[in-house]
């Protein structure tokens, strides 16, 4: 079965630094994975997605991410936090026949002046 | 156009009491799911249709959750008898095609969710 872990629940930095939010990856073929992003009292958007074509996936507001094999990781980034970047960030894998998203438990991203 | 609307946005129920959540979702969506995001968790699957047929609902846990799509659009989730246990934000999600002709390259969008509390 699908499934992944994202590795910290919670990251902190400062306005104008890197972002790094770290998820592994279970799959028994190869995934179809997302990065979700929850704003407080607001409804799930998609940050971006990997479907195989490219292996770094540009999404929204500057996030990347990039899907390696070789680790099973599939880690989002941002060169620069902005503080509207504070919400809590799910890495999502679709599920083995193409219809339910299985969910990693989220990292909350907190951003310091 | 319009995204995934949810109501109510907050339902207070006491415990033994049935509850009807509704999901409207994007026009002309075909696939529709159901996710249960309990507190300081990641969404879980409940179910999913493809227009009105329900097509998978093993994540449902009990038999007191029920879902329908009588008309494939608007979708209504029922949960009988409610316990403490069922206390989460329920969201409702669609995308414009079903597996497996989505392929993988479908994208779920969702709404804002209805948080039930029972008491």
């Amino acid at each position: 079965a699908q499934s992944v872990t994202q590795l910290d629940s919670h990251v902190s930095v400062s306005e104008g630094t890197p972002v790094l939010l770290r998820c592994n990856y279970s799959s028994s073929y190869s995934p179809s994975l997302f990065w979700y992003v929850q704003h407080p009292n607001k409804g799930l958007q998609l940050l971006l997605k990997y479907t195989s074509a490219a292996t770094l996936v540009k999404g929204i507001n500057g996030f990347e991410a990039e899907f390696k094999k070789s680790e099973t990781s599939f880690h989002l980034t941002k060169p620069s936090a902005h503080m509207s970047d504070a919400a809590e960030y799910f890495c999502v894998v679709r599920g083995e026949y193409g219809n339910k998203l299985v969910f990693g438990a989220g990292t909350i991203l907190r951003v310091k002046s | 156009g319009a995204g995934v609307s949810q109501s109510p946005r907050y339902k207070v129920a006491k415990r033994g009491q049935d509850v009807a959540l509704r999901c409207d979702p994007i026009s002309g969506h075909v696939s529709l799911f159901w996710y249960q995001q309990a507190l300081g968790q990641g969404p879980e699957f409940l179910t999913y249709f493809q227009n009105e047929a329900q097509l998978d609902k093993s994540g449902l846990p009990s038999d007191r959750f029920f879902a329908e799509r009588p008309e494939g659009s608007v979708s209504t989730l029922k949960i009988q008898r409610t316990q403490q246990e069922d206390s989460a934000v329920y969201l409702c999600a669609s995308s414009s095609r079903s597996p497996p002709l989505a392929g993988l390259r479908d994208t779920q969008y969702f709404g804002p969710g209805t948080r039930l509390t029972v008491l």
